[in-house]
């Protein structure tokens, strides 16, 4: 167990909806990172928040908008969903604002599905 | 970041020790060297990392190449609960504060 935990595990809903997936870091954690996997993309690197602040952006698309929140919990905001967005979401924490020196660790994922 | 090269795949014997190569000739000096895997239907996992000296801890031990421009992850008695995707990532400081994943070794344990 490494201590990150996302909701929901899973979730299907409709082309054009919104929803949110939501994370909470391991205790002690300041930095949130967001990941989406696809079959055919691989792990991509959406955004990186530290304390409550962005830090780095990656491939993330418009539609989509993350926070990180006073308790240091996180929330990925995907909207007006579409066929290929349907991928695994993955969260990981660690205690630095860099993952230079420091292990990530990584939830369970969110399963989205489109359809 | 630096690029890297892995096996595409490899396989090997249950109890039996295991070596996962990675190329990384483009490493700079500063550049950590990080492992990751991923088991099915999990998140990733850290294994390990290191900068110059080989690193051991409870999960396996790293080999860096005297140049750098090499690592080597070990598992020393490989379980079934080691099949997995082997990620090998190199990691600068330059305030992209992001890994980047590549395709990574699927590794196969035979029983």
């Amino acid at each position: 167990d490494s201590g990150v935990t996302q909701t929901p595990k899973h979730l299907i809903t409709a082309t054009g909806q919104r929803v949110t997936l939501r994370c909470s870091p391991r205790s002690g954690d300041l930095s949130v990172y967001w990941y989406q996997q696809s079959l055919d993309q691989g792990l991509q690197f959406l955004i990186h928040y530290y304390n409550g602040e962005e830090r780095a952006k990656g491939n993330i698309l418009e539609r989509f908008s993350a926070q990180q929140f006073p308790d240091l919990h996180s929330e990925l905001n995907l909207s007006s969903l579409e066929l290929g967005d349907s991928a695994l979401y993955f969260c990981a924490s660690s205690v630095d604002d860099s993952s230079y020196n420091s292990p990530l660790h990584f939830g369970n994922g969110t399963r989205l599905t489109v359809t | 970041d630096a690029k890297t090269t892995q096996p595409n795949s490899m396989e090997s014997n249950e109890e039996e020790p295991v070596h996962l190569p990675c190329n990384h000739s483009t490493i700079s000096g500063t550049d950590y060297i990080h492992w990751y895997r991923q088991l099915p239907s999990q998140g990733p996992e850290y294994v390990i990392h290191g900068l110059t000296s080989n690193v051991n801890n409870r999960m396996a031990s790293l080999a860096i190449a005297e140049d750098r421009k090499s690592s080597t992850l070990i598992l020393h008695r490989a379980t079934l609960r080691d099949a997995a995707v082997y990620y090998c990532i190199p990691k600068g400081d330059f305030g992209n504060e992001k890994l980047t994943f590549g395709t990574g070794t699927r590794l196969t344990i035979i029983p």
